[in-house]
Order: structure tokens, then sequence, then C-alpha cells
């Protein structure tokens, strides 16, 4: 199966900065999404990028299917942005379920 | 909300003991997708289901298993616990499960003593 590499582990920022995290894949994917973990543990779907850019409010994701990188942006940081963050893909055959990385935590401070 | 509900939402048992989570796919989604997330870590897939059929599994032993019914509910299965099983379970449902958004339910805490 595929392996995910989710960079950098950790980020604390001050409230109001910009953040950039960043997902790099062993193998081509099919399905991209990254996730936000809140503290009890549900994962809130952020982006579904296989390829491309997509933007929601403060959020922007791009994905370079021919690099198998993937990154996350987030401006203007609010504490409520604080949480893990996995970015999570599937190879292409057969049924493997999404393969996650270890996430990034990020803590935003007032 | 995503519209996946899982159930319970707690549970403890003890070593060697059985036990049974559930999951409610979103409406219209024929795929379930099961997933171990042990503390600190990214979740692990378990297995896959669609339209009642297994067609995927992760490297789980065969202790781990599951059903899927008719309304494309779920059951995970866990028999003869051990304390490594303790985590959160968490469930996901799509419209295909290979190259559509999955959406995760609030998952179930599982504690085993």
């Amino acid at each position: 199966g595929i392996q995910v590499e989710q960079s950098p582990p950790d980020l604390i920022l001050q409230e109001g900065a910009n953040s950039t995290l960043r997902c790099n894949f062993s193998d081509s994917v099919n399905n991209l999404q990254w996730f936000h973990q809140n503290p009890w543990g549900q994962l809130i779907n952020l982006f579904y990028i296989p390829s491309g850019t997509k933007q929601n409010g403060r959020l922007s994701a791009t994905t370079v299917a021919t690099e198998r990188y993937s990154l996350l942006y987030i401006s203007s940081s609010q504490t409520t942005d604080s949480g893990v963050y996995f970015c999570a893909g599937r190879g292409g055959g057969g049924a493997d379920g999404l393969t996650f990385g270890k996430g990034t935590h990020l803590i935003i401070q007032p | 909300e995503t519209g996946v509900t899982q159930s319970p939402t707690h549970l403890i048992k003890t070593r060697g003991q059985q036990v049974t989570l559930r999951c409610s796919s979103q409406s219209g989604h024929n795929t379930v997708s099961w997933y171990q997330q042990a503390l600190g870590q990214g979740p692990q897939f378990i297995f896959q289901y669609y339209r009642e059929e297994e067609n995927g599994r992760g490297n789980f032993p065969p202790r781990f298993s599951g059903l899927q019914f008719p309304n494309y509910s779920s059951e995970l299965n866990v028999n003869a616990l051990e304390l490594d099983d303790s985590a959160l379970y968490l469930c996901a449902s799509s419209l295909d499960g290979y190259t559509d958004t999955q959406y995760f339910g609030p998952g179930t805490r599982l504690t085993v003593l």
C-alpha cells in the first residue's frame, strides 16, 4: 500500500498567522482528502482534492498529483483552528481504504 | 454533521470479551468502511463493505469481522478482545468507496481492561 508522510508534526502559531501543512505520498492516489479532527474525535471533511486547487473561506488546498504531494493553507488563523489535521489517500487497484498520515498537531495561541 | 451515526459512544469491556459496534451510513451511500484509531495515531483501515459484501481488508486479524445490512448500515464485531484493541473506532460511508468523498461518523471509544 501507499505511504503518507505529513509535515510538520507539530505547529504552534499566534492567532492571525498563516500556515502551510504538507502531505507527501509514496505513489499516485485516486482519492485524497484533508480532515480536521476535533477534540471529541470527529473527523471533519475539509477537502476532497485528488488534483487541482480548492478554496473554502480561510482554507485552501492544492494537490500536485504528478509530484505526489498536497498542501493545506490556513490563513488568518483562529483559536478554533487548533486540532489535528490529517491527510489521507487511496492508491489505485483494490479496495484498500484510505491511508492516513500521522497528522499535524496545530495549536493557535490567542 | 455528516449524517453518519455510530453507537454506542463509549464502551468498556474486559480482555477476552466480544464487542459489537454499529454504524448507520449517510442516506444514499452504499459503501461503509471501518477504521481503528489508536491514541496519537492516524486512523487505520480495517475493512470495507459494498452492497453487503466485504470487498477490501486492511492488516487486521480474523477476529475483526463485520456485516452490512440491506439498508447499508453496518456492524463491526471484535472477538477475544485484547488490551491493544482499546481505540477510537470510526466508520465512514461513501457512494462508491473508491474515488468518492468518505464521510466519517463521530466514533465509538472502546476501552479494554
